[in-house]
């Protein structure tokens, strides 16, 4: 059954302090990962979308990594502004245009 | 650039009231989708369009649920009659597809939370 797995549930850092969220996914025939911010009362937020394992993105703080089982959303040195839900999804072929998200993972980062 | 836009925001109803949200997707766009949010399921596909038809409706919890898309710029999803189980944030979503097989991203609006009593 396809599915993706976010952890940790819930994430708890000190502003300045690194750390890393993992999505693992067992799909067939990955057609990109997307990983979202989503703000309380907030539809959301598109940050990357990566197509093959290997590929890097970057974004300010973030920086996002795809392997061929899992995906990793890298913070550096957050800010409490970074405070949010991170939600990964994964979109498949035969899946169409279907996303499936994972459950994401809840941050919060205190000054 | 204007967003999706969805209407209305928040929906308090009673139980058994015919509710009907509202989406505009990004202009341009040929697909639309539908999803729910609750703490216990997270976001789930409800129903997807493309080109105004409807692809896959099989995340459509039950009859009371229907979409239909009368055009490009304009969506609807209605539940007839609600139920408390209905209570629950809807977004709305939409994408331009990319050539080839590449994954295309989906951009969402700001939701409608609907609230059953």
């Amino acid at each position: 059954e396809d599915q993706v797995t976010q952890s940790p549930e819930a994430l708890r850092l000190q502003e300045g302090e690194s750390s890393s969220l993992n999505c693992s996914y067992t799909v067939s025939g990955l057609r990109g990962l997307f990983w979202y911010r989503q703000d309380p009362g907030k539809g959301p937020e598109f940050l990357f979308t990566l197509y093959s394992a290997g590929e890097e993105k970057e974004k300010e703080r973030l920086k996002a990594t795809l392997t061929k089982k899992e995906s990793f959303l890298h913070i550096t040195a957050p800010k409490p502004e970074d405070s949010a839900t991170y939600l990964c999804a994964v979109q498949f072929s035969g899946g169409y245009n279907k996303l499936i998200f994972g459950a994401g993972t809840r941050l919060a980062v205190h000054p | 650039d204007a967003g999706v836009i969805q209407s209305p925001r928040h929906e308090v109803t009673e139980m058994g009231q015919e509710v009907t949200l509202r989406c505009k997707p990004i202009s341009g766009h040929d697909y639309l989708f539908w999803y729910r949010q609750t703490m216990m399921r997270g976001l789930e596909l409800l129903i997807y369009f493309n080109n105004n038809v409807p692809i896959d409706d099989s995340g459509m919890p039950e009859d009371r649920f229907s979409a239909k898309m009368p055009n490009a710029s304009f969506s609807t999803l209605k539940i007839q009659p609600s139920e408390p189980r209905d209570s629950a944030v809807y977004f709305c979503a939409s994408s331009l597809p990319r050539t080839g097989a590449a994954g295309d991203t989906q951009y969402f609006g700001p939701g409608t939370r609907l609230t059953v009593l």
